[in-house]
C-alpha cells in the first residue's frame, strides 16, 4: 500500500530564510510525487510534481523539490521564504499504474515570520 | 479556462438527512475525484470517476456514493448523515494522461 509521511506538523521560518518541508513516501513501484498548498478556506493549489527525469523539480512561486529514490524522500524547498508562503502544504504520491488513486500526507503548516 | 467549481460552498444539515454535492470540472477534463478533508483524518480519497464510470474507490461506507454525467460533471451523495461527516469535501479534475489534479474550492458541510 502507498503511504506518505510528513514528519513535521509545523515548520516556522523567518522571512528571507530558506525553508524546507519534508516528505517521505512508501510505495511498491515507481512513484509520481506532488506538492500542493492550501490557503485558508481554499482548495488545494498545485505547486510541482515529479514524474520522471531530473531529480530536481522546479515549480510555482519559486518552490522546488528534490526526488531522492534511495531515501524515498521528496522534500519541498525555497531559497527565501515570504510571509505570503504561510499555508498548509501537502505531499502526495500516486503509483505509476493506471487507475491508482492519489494518497496525501497529513500536511505541514508553514509559518513564515516577518 | 474556468477552474473547478463546486456547489454549494457551505451547507448545514442535521443528522439523518442526506446531501448532494456538485462538481463541475475544468472543460475537457474527464477525470473527477472526490476527497474528504477533516482536521483529524486529513485528506482522504473517496472515489474517482472517468467517463461516467467509477474507476477507483476509497475506504468509505456505502452511505457515500457518487456519479458522473456525460458532460463530466459529478455529484456525490451522502445519505443518513452522521456528525462525523462534517468536513470539507474537495473535488479535483485532471486531463487524460496527465497526472496533475486541479482542485475546486470545496464544499464545507456541517452536520448538527
Amino acid at each position: 500500500a502507498q503511504s506518505v509521511a510528513q514528519p513535521e506538523d509545523q515548520v516556522n521560518v523567518a522571512e528571507g530564510n530558506p525553508l524546507t518541508v519534508k516528505c517521505t513516501y512508501s510505495v511498491s513501484g515507481n512513484p509520481y510525487l506532488f506538492w500542493y498548498v492550501q490557503y485558508p478556506n481554499r482548495g488545494l493549489q498545485f505547486l510541482l510534481k515529479y514524474i520522471t527525469g531530473d531529480n530536481l523539480v522546479k515549480g510555482s512561486y519559486g518552490f522546488e523539490a528534490e526526488f531522492n529514490k534511495s531515501q524515498t524522500s521528496f522534500h519541498l524547498k525555497k531559497p527565501s521564504a515570504l510571509v505570503s508562503d504561510s499555508a498548509l502544504y501537502f505531499c502526495a504520491v500516486r503509483l505509476e499504474v493506471y487507475g491508482q488513486n492519489f494518497v496525501f500526507g497529513p500536511g505541514t503548516r508553514l509559518s513564515v515570520l516577518p | 479556462k474556468a477552474g473547478v467549481t463546486q456547489t454549494p460552498r457551505y451547507l448545514i444539515k442535521t443528522r439523518g438527512q442526506q446531501v448532494t454535492l456538485s462538481c463541475s470540472p475544468i472543460s475537457g477534463h474527464r477525470s473527477v475525484s472526490w476527497y474528504q478533508q477533516t482536521p483529524g483524518q486529513g485528506l482522504q480519497f473517496l472515489f474517482e470517476y472517468f467517463s461516467e464510470t467509477q474507476r477507483n474507490k476509497g475506504n468509505f461506507p456505502g452511505r457515500f456514493s457518487g456519479r458522473q454525467f456525460s458532460n463530466s460533471r459529478s455529484e456525490m451523495n451522502v445519505s443518513t448523515l452522521e456528525l462525523g461527516d462534517s468536513a470539507l469535501y474537495l473535488c479535483a479534475s485532471r486531463p487524460d494522461r496527465v497526472e496533475t489534479q486541479y482542485f475546486g474550492p470545496g464544499t464545507r458541510l456541517l452536520v448538527l
